[in-house]
């Protein structure tokens, strides 16, 4: 059973139009994640929620924000796409009261045309 | 220096074979440790994590952390053609994932 849920799998979006690409977990974990993945390099950190509190890494551009209305729930938004952000967005969870090992979902693949 | 190094191969070997699938780690405060298994266009999926240094075996694989050497492994014995991946070493600190680049494998049947 998929326990972290991402929708679309693929998602198609212009040049500067909106977008926004959704995750949802049933491991009722504390802590989730969004990262930029290109291909043949390492996912990289986006920005991460633990519970409510929003933590954003210093590199991440401005285009790029998140919501978390819920445990079960959280959204990336890239407010304004350019060609560069085509790439496979991963949400992942955590448990930061047990070990916090991560467990991603399958991916959502932009392309910004 | 990065703090976590992988080669990224691509590492080819023949079905049946063991493969060892390597990182090197510069960061004491490094507490857990794992491997990710990578199918192309998917995300990454937690094969095993192991926290002191030692063996710990799973099936088919094994991970191995010389936490000494700054060193970890992942072993798979009788590799097979669904094993063709790329593999990603990842360890915690601070909360946070430190990803190897990761290592693509290609068994040939």
């Amino acid at each position: 059973d998929a326990m972290v849920i991402q929708n679309p799998r693929y998602q198609v979006t212009q040049f500067g139009k909106p977008v926004t690409l959704s995750c949802s977990q049933t491991l009722n974990h504390n802590v989730m994640y969004w990262y930029q993945q290109k291909s043949s390099q390492a996912p990289k950190l986006l920005f991460h929620y633990y519970d409510k509190d929003f933590n954003n890494e210093a590199d991440t551009p401005d285009n790029f924000q998140s919501r978390r209305p819920n445990t079960s729930f959280c959204f990336l938004d890239i407010r304004s796409p350019g060609l560069g952000d085509a790439a496979m967005y991963l949400c992942a969870t955590g448990d930061r009261g047990t070990k916090n090992i991560q467990y991603f979902g399958a991916g959502t693949r932009l392309s910004v045309l | 220096q990065k703090e976590v190094e992988q080669d990224p191969g691509p590492l080819s070997v023949p079905e049946g074979a063991i493969v060892s699938l390597n990182c090197t780690y510069s960061n004491s405060a490094f507490q857990y440790f794992m491997w990710y298994r990578q199918y192309s266009r998917k995300g990454p999926e937690l094969l095993m994590y192991t926290y002191s240094s030692g063996n710990k075996e799973d099936g088919r694989f094994t991970a191995q952390v010389d936490k000494s050497s700054k060193y970890i492994s992942l072993f798979i014995r009788d590799s097979q053609p669904s094993d063709s991946a790329t593999y990603l070493c990842a360890m915690i600190r601070d909360d946070k994932i430190i990803f190897g680049k990761g290592t693509r494998l290609h068994i040939l049947p």
